[in-house]
């Protein structure tokens, strides 16, 4: 699997859009780049994933370089709710073997 | 009822006792895994299996086996704990196929702890 990388941690003001970069330099043609989220000591939850067009859900947008090279996580109108550790994950579609790092630890200001 | 079950939630043990973490699902997924989390750190996979007759070895397998009872039951042991077991044991699974492959379901998660 590519190796990501991430800021170990950010800020983000409630209400604001929080924007969460993911650096996969090395990623290749076949791999998709998921994202999760553990809220403190929970399991992971899935939040989102693409290959290479921008994709929209109901928990967040993903953005795609056009290299695929870097992507960012955007959660449009940030909650408290939305502190958690998140992740960037790569992998080829269909092999399960996905390496968590240690992610970005996202705490939302009031 | 949570799509992902764990049991047990919380375990105190001592060193060299014999423990075994259970994990069912209700999703109808053929794959599950097993994860371990230490403090601040990411998740390790500990083993997975993609069915019934199908066991892998993770990334940290040493001092860990697995049973795959039936689809939807997948237990972890630790047949000799160790202090440095103690850790947040994760179990997952995902579904075959384009649709489901890659998005994973966890469980809440088993807080064990070796003295």
């Amino acid at each position: 699997d590519a190796k990501t990388t991430q800021p170990p941690s950010m800020d983000c003001a409630e209400g604001r859009a929080a924007n969460l970069p993911c650096n996969h330099s090395t990623i290749s043609g076949n791999e998709y780049v998921y994202w999760y989220r553990q809220i403190h000591s929970q399991g992971p939850q899935y939040i989102i994933h693409g290959l290479k067009n921008n994709e929209t859900n109901e928990m967040a947008s993903l953005i795609i370089t056009e290299d695929r090279k870097s992507s960012t996580l955007i959660l449009p109108h940030a909650t408290l709710r939305d502190t958690a550790v998140y992740y960037c994950i790569v992998g080829p579609f269909g092999n399960e073997k996905l390496t968590f790092g240690t992610g970005t630890r996202l705490t939302i200001i009031p | 009822d949570a799509d992902v079950t764990q049991t047990p939630r919380n375990r105190i043990t001592k060193t060299g006792k014999r423990i075994m973490l259970e994990c069912s699902q209700t999703k109808g997924h053929d794959r599950m895994y097993w994860y371990r989390q230490d403090p601040g750190l990411g998740l390790q996979l500990i083993y997975y299996s993609f069915d019934v007759k199908d066991i892998n070895k993770g990334e940290i397998s040493d001092g860990y086996s697995v049973s795959r009872q039936a689809q939807a039951k997948f237990s972890l042991s630790l047949e000799s704990a160790i202090p440095n077991q103690t850790a947040l044991y994760f179990c997952a699974t995902s579904g075959a196929g384009a649709a489901g492959a890659n998005v994973l379901t966890f469980g809440a998660g088993s807080r064990l702890t070796v003295l």
